[in-house]
């Protein structure tokens, strides 16, 4: 998985309620995405990041913040958790902006 | 937004036959990727082919790009049965300064042994 831990791996929460999921990477790579995946939709972006406190909205980011402290973690923050955030979550890196990119293992979270 | 969006969207296929997939787009480009997901796995980049490029290989893959008619295929030669993936497609726009990667909703190939 190129580097790339996400955490948890899996969560299930409920509905209001705040959720933190983590991306780490030993690359030491600028560009990191975070996406969700969901049946008939794909793979959509939420927010990205192209440097330390760097970021910038993707096609779905209302109800989601990130934050990036360091080069090596990049946080998505559900506030409010709803149930159509239930989804598989996927965080990635690449070197250069919009080049290939390299996924973590994903995280699996149920929102009740 | 630009968004890839391959066809066919399923595809069986017998151990040893070759699986086609295409991938459409609707603005201009700066590259394409082919990315491969096994169920429950996260992605795998396969293979980048850039706007000023018609063909490429890797091993067993070949992509070609039709800047023309906004498309590209995806072949895999001589299917194995580990081949049973989804395939995604994911356009980078040529706009300057965009660093983001517009995925399709992918194919789902089953290769049967």
């Amino acid at each position: 998985d190129a580097g790339i831990t996400q955490s948890p791996r899996h969560k299930v929460t409920e509905t209001g309620t705040p959720v933190t999921l983590r991306c780490h990477q030993t690359e030491n790579h600028r560009y990191m995405y975070w996406y969700r995946q969901d049946p008939g939709h794909g793979l959509r972006l939420i927010h990205y990041s192209y440097g330390v406190k760097d970021t910038d909205k993707g096609e779905v980011s209302d109800g989601y913040s990130v934050s990036r402290s360091k080069t090596e973690d990049f946080l998505l923050t559900l506030e409010s958790a709803t149930s159509s955030q239930t989804s598989v979550y996927f965080c990635a890196i690449s070197i250069q902006g919009a080049e290939t990119q390299y996924f973590g293992p994903g995280t699996r979270l149920l929102v009740l | 937004s630009q968004q890839g969006e391959e066809d066919p969207q399923a595809l069986s296929i017998q151990e040893g036959e070759n699986a086609t997939m295409n991938c459409s787009y609707k603005t201009s480009i700066n590259n394409l990727q082919w990315y491969r997901q096994n169920s429950g796995r996260g992605l795998v980049h396969l293979i980048l082919i850039r706007s000023n490029e018609r063909e490429k290989h890797s091993g067993r893959l070949r992509v070609t790009l039709d800047t023309s008619k906004k498309s590209s295929s995806l072949l895999i030669t001589a299917s194995r049965a580990a081949d049973t993936a989804s395939y995604f497609c994911a356009t980078a726009p040529g706009a300057y300064g965009n660093n983001r990667l517009a995925f399709g909703k992918g194919n789902q190939v089953v290769v049967i042994p």
